[in-house]
């Protein structure tokens, strides 16, 4: 079945720089979409990324697709306390399934 | 606009019991997800709806889980036994399950933290 792994499990960064975080899938993907989770919440969609080699911009976060739709990475400038959280991607399948990849969990030291 | 209700929050079983989740998507959405959450992980798909129908359920473990959707709306995740091994957090998730845009958005709910002991 469809994979999706992410690199790094874990990133301590200082307040300021930037963190970045990769996603592989093992197939195509429809599209790849980001989630982020708080300390005992629930992931929260942040964005979407349907075309080949797309870029998007969200404030201080840069979202990357793949030229071959398999995969995906996110970066953060200038890190804040307030970005802390666990970052996941989630490949979408031709067949709709929606899998996660295990998550890069971030902190930032103030 | 209502989010995806689950319930029970919280649950505390013995081993070899048996314990059932509810969701409740939000109005309108076709697809419907359970997820498991063992803590320190990402989301693992156990089931998938497509309305009432099961898109995907290849890693339901079918010995012991069962879920279901009735008419399409709301759904319900059963263990029967638990294991200690199912200690997790289970989410369920919903979208609208169209073909393109936003529509496959997945919205989630609070979850239910089960611990078996």
């Amino acid at each position: 079945g469809q994979q999706v792994m992410q690199i790094p499990q874990y990133q301590h960064v200082q307040e300021g720089e930037d963190f970045t975080t990769y996603c592989n899938s093992s197939t195509t993907l429809s599209n790849i979409q980001w989630y982020k989770q708080r300390p005992g919440g629930h992931p929260v969609f942040l964005i979407q990324l349907v075309k080949s080699g797309e870029v998007k911009k969200q404030k201080r976060l840069t979202f990357q697709f793949g030229e071959a739709k398999k995969n995906s990475s996110l970066h953060i400038t200038a890190t804040q306390t307030t970005d802390v959280g666990t970052y996941f991607c989630a490949g979408l399948s031709s067949a709709r399934q929606l899998t996660f990849g295990s998550g890069t969990q971030l902190t930032v030291l103030p | 606009e209502a989010g995806v209700a689950q319930s029970p929050r919280y649950k505390i079983i013995e081993k070899r019991q048996s314990v059932a989740f509810w969701c409740n998507p939000i109005s309108g959405h076709a697809t419907l997800y359970w997820y498991q959450q063992i803590l320190g992980q990402g989301p693992k798909l156990l089931i998938q709806f497509q309305n009432n129908g099961v898109v995907d359920d290849s890693q339901l473990p079918k010995d012991r889980f069962s879920a279901e959707r009735l008419k399409g709306v709301d759904s319900t995740l059963k263990i029967q036994p638990a294991k200690l091994e199912d200690s997790a957090v289970y989410l369920c998730a919903s979208s609208l399950g169209k073909a393109r845009g936003r529509d496959t958005e997945a919205f989630f709910g609070q979850g239910t933290r089960l611990t078996v002991v």
